[in-house]
This record gives structure tokens, sequence and C-alpha cells, in this order.
């Protein structure tokens, strides 16, 4: 079946730590998506990318990287300048010039 | 810039009850228009989308016109179920091939 993944599905860091949240699809999409989600803030976009080797600050790109050195795979670290890191994290993935995009189940991360 | 506008939440309704939901979005060009779900601990789903004025999408008795006139894209259904509480996002397309979401309405449906 064709889908996103991301894993894991929740994770733990400690404050100070980077923690790099998983992202692969299978459905052959050039452009992928990193989101996050805040209760009553809707989603915010982190990162994205539309096509391999390269990629664009969102709106909130500050304490986060990613890379994209494959197709099928859109990495995020959050990193140790993320002030406030307790999020749910959304990936999402579409084809070229479609603003329609697919959602990953999401990774939960909480800085403990 | 572009930007989505939806009702607060959460909705609270009894079964069988008619829905409506609420988006409007800034003209900014010809925008793709979409509504998604999302059900608790769970990644988006998308429910409909519209692509050009006086479209109507439409999924699972959910309903939802393009109207240009009023920049409008309001979420319907004639009678909710329980399964129907979640979270629906109104989300719109920019040019930079991104999508921008409302802040979510959260449904309650109670039998």
């Amino acid at each position: 079946d064709g889908g996103i993944t991301q894993s894991p599905k929740y994770l733990f860091r400690k404050e100070g730590q980077n923690v790099t949240l998983s992202c692969e699809q299978n459905l052959n999409h050039d452009a992928m998506y990193w989101y996050r989600q805040d209760p009553g803030q809707g989603l915010r976009l982190i990162y994205y990318s539309q096509i391999v080797n390269d990629f664009q600050k969102g709106d909130i790109a500050e304490g986060y990287s990613v890379s994209r050195e494959k197709k099928e795979s859109f990495p995020l670290t959050v990193t140790s300048a993320q002030k406030n890191p307790t999020a749910f994290y959304l990936c999402a993935s579409s084809t070229a010039g479609n603003t329609e995009a697919f959602f990953g189940q999401g990774t939960r991360l909480t800085v403990v | 810039g572009d930007s989505v506008t939806q009702m607060e939440g959460p909705v609270t309704l009894s079964e069988e009850a008619f829905l409506t939901i609420n988006c409007t979005y800034t003209a900014t060009g010809y925008p793709s228009l979409f509504w998604y779900v999302q059900y608790p601990g769970e990644g988006l789903q998308l429910l409909l989308k519209a692509t050009k004025a006086d479209d109507k999408g439409s999924n699972k008795g959910f309903e939802a016109t393009y109207r240009k006139e009023t920049t409008s894209f309001h979420l319907e259904k004639g009678s909710v179920q329980v399964s129907d509480s979640a979270v629906y996002f109104c989300a719109r397309g920019t040019g930079f091939q991104k999508l921008v979401f409302g802040t979510g309405t959260r449904l309650l449906v109670s039998p």
C-alpha cells in the first residue's frame, strides 16, 4: 500500500538534545512538507522540499533542520535551539505542481 | 498574505443534526480549496476538495461549494453521526505549492 510513514509515533527528548523525526513516502511524490501542530493554532509549516537536494524554510523554521537526499525521505531534526519543541509533528507529500497533500500519522514529541 | 479563517469550536451537535462549519479565505489568485479531517491522535485525511469557482466537493455525505463571490468554502452535512466527531481543517493552496490551514474546528456529536 502506498502512503507516508512517520516514525516513531511517540518520542521523548531531554532538554538540550537534538532529535530526528523520520518521514518516508512510497507515493513517488516530488514535494514533501513538515508541519507543526499545537492546540488551537492549526498547522504551521516548518520546511518544505519540492525536489531532491533542495528545500525551503517555512513559517517557523528556526530551531529545525532538514535534508532531502532521497526522493522518498525527508527527515526533520529538532535541535536544542528550538525553545519549545513539545508538539505534534506532521509530514506530508504531494505531486509536482499540486497543492493536494497526503499526510502521515504524525509524531508526538515531548521534552522531559 | 494568504490566510484561511474558520469558525471556532467546539461545535456540539446531537446525532442526525445538520452541520455547518464556516470557512473563508483570502482572495489572492484562484486557489484550490480543501477540507481535511483529523481523528484523535492521527494525521490529517483529505475529506474533499474544489479547484475552481462554483465547484462542489463531496465525500461521505459532506459537501462544500467554492464561492468566489463570498470567498467562502463552508462545510455541510445533512445528518451527522457520532463517528463524525473529529477536528476539521479548512485549507487553501498557494502559488508556491503550499497549503495554508485554518485553526481547525472540533466537532462533537452525541448520541
